[in-house]
Parts: C-alpha cells; sequence; structure tokens
C-alpha cells in the first residue's frame, strides 16, 4: 500500500524555467510534508517541509503548495538550474516518515 | 552541522553472511532510523529507534534487526545475508518527537550480497 506516490519518475526542464515535482498521499493523518533532493551516491538532503495546517511555504527559489482536499503537494523551482538536477523524494510523517519512490529532475543548459 | 557517519560506503558479502551496519551521529538526536532505497521503490523504513535500547519495526522489518546500546550509535544486522537484500541502505538521525523531524541522512551503504 504505497501511501506516498510521485506518478511522474522523471522530468526534464529547461535552465530558467519552472519546475513543478508533484505527489499525492493517501493519509489524512500526516501532521507535515517534506520534500529531500538526493544527489547520486550521496544520503538524501532535506529542501522544505510544510505543515499539514497550511497551504503554501516558500524559501528562495523553492515554494511548496499543499492542497488537503484533494491529498496533493508539489514543490515548485523558480528558475530551475542546473544545479537541482537531481532525484527529489517527497514524505508525509508523523513520529516517522513515509517516502514517495521519487521523480528525477534533469534541467538541460 | 548534523554529521550522519555510516561505517562503510561499499560491502560485499556472501549469501548467509551475517552483516553489520554502523551508523553514527554527533548531534545528540533522539531518533535514528535505518531504510533502504531501491529502484522504483524509493526509500523504505526498515527499523527505527526513539531512544537508547528501544526499537520499532518500520515497514520492511523481516530479515533485519537493530541495536541501540548507546545514543548515537543505530546499528543495522542481517542475521543471514540473502542475494534479495542487496540494496543501498541509509541511516538517518533527527531531533525528537516534537519536532517536524527533518531527517539527516548518512552518505548511505551499498550492499552487494553474492
Amino acid at each position: 500500500d504505497q501511501q506516498v506516490k510521485q506518478n511522474s519518475p522523471s522530468l526534464s526542464v529547461q535552465e530558467g524555467r519552472i519546475s513543478i515535482l508533484n505527489c499525492d498521499y493517501t493519509n489524512s493523518m500526516f501532521d507535515y510534508f517534506l520534500w529531500y533532493k538526493k544527489y547520486p551516491a550521496e544520503g538524501p538532503t532535506f529542501l522544505i517541509s510544510i505543515s499539514s495546517i497550511k497551504d503554501k511555504n516558500e524559501d528562495g527559489r523553492f515554494t511548496v503548495f499543499l492542497n488537503k482536499s484533494a491529498k496533493h503537494l508539489s514543490l515548485h523551482i523558480v528558475p530551475s538550474q542546473p544545479g537541482d538536477s537531481a532525484v527529489y523524494f517527497c514524505a508525509g510523517g508523523n513520529e516517522k516518515l513515509t517516502f514517495g519512490t521519487g521523480t528525477r529532475l534533469t534541467i538541460i543548459p | 552541522d548534523v554529521k550522519v557517519t555510516q561505517s562503510s560506503r561499499y560491502l560485499v558479502k556472501r549469501t548467509g553472511e551475517k552483516v553489520f551496519l554502523e551508523c553514527v551521529q554527533d548531534m545528540d538526536h533522539e531518533n535514528m532510523f535505518w531504510y533502504r532505497q531501491d529502484p522504483g521503490l524509493g526509500l523504505r523504513l526498515i527499523y527505527f529507534s526513539y531512544d537508547v535500547k528501544m526499537k520499532e519495526k518500520g515497514d520492511i522489518p523481516e530479515g533485519y534487526s537493530v541495536s541501540r546500546e548507546k545514543k548515537e550509535r543505530f546499528s543495522l544486522i542481517l542475521e543471514s545475508a540473502s542475494t534479495n537484500q542487496t540494496s543501498m541502505y541509509l541511516c538517518a538521525s533527527s531531533l525528537g518527537a516534537n519536532s517536524y523531524n527533518e531527517q539527516f541522512f548518512g552518505p548511505g551503504t551499498r550492499l552487494t550480497v553474492l
């Protein structure tokens, strides 16, 4: 039972444009959601989070949107840069996190 | 900066061997976690621990055990390694139960079981 789903395994975006990564979840008990970024041969690093009581959180080029009625969240990266090329995982959590399967983002120069 | 270290980056073992994966964090975090990452499956939680000598099963604990004798150290044990345990293993730690539970990850151990 996949509680957190990332339906796009990969995404390619032109440098300077907006990247939008999507995530759907089924567990309405999650208190918060996080996005992690992972480069090859490294552990995931925390990017941005959002509490379940909010619908938007912004940090520099990164914005996370939460639509609780649709059980959907998205990560917007504007403008996209080559260094953003990585695998992105969304996760929902209470005392522990449940991760999605990841989306590989490739930024085309 | 939080640092989570894992004892090996790469490990090759034979079927049936007992395997120990060690993880150490230096920020006095309460919680520690073990995940495995496989293509198309994302990160799946094996075991976690909220305190010394405490452990909880995650989503895929079968074939694994853990040990937490000291707060900073969390060990994952494969009692009898099998080929389907070939994977990337990631350790993580987080501050405590009332935090946002932002987890800090180690670099991972790529285990191959032949």
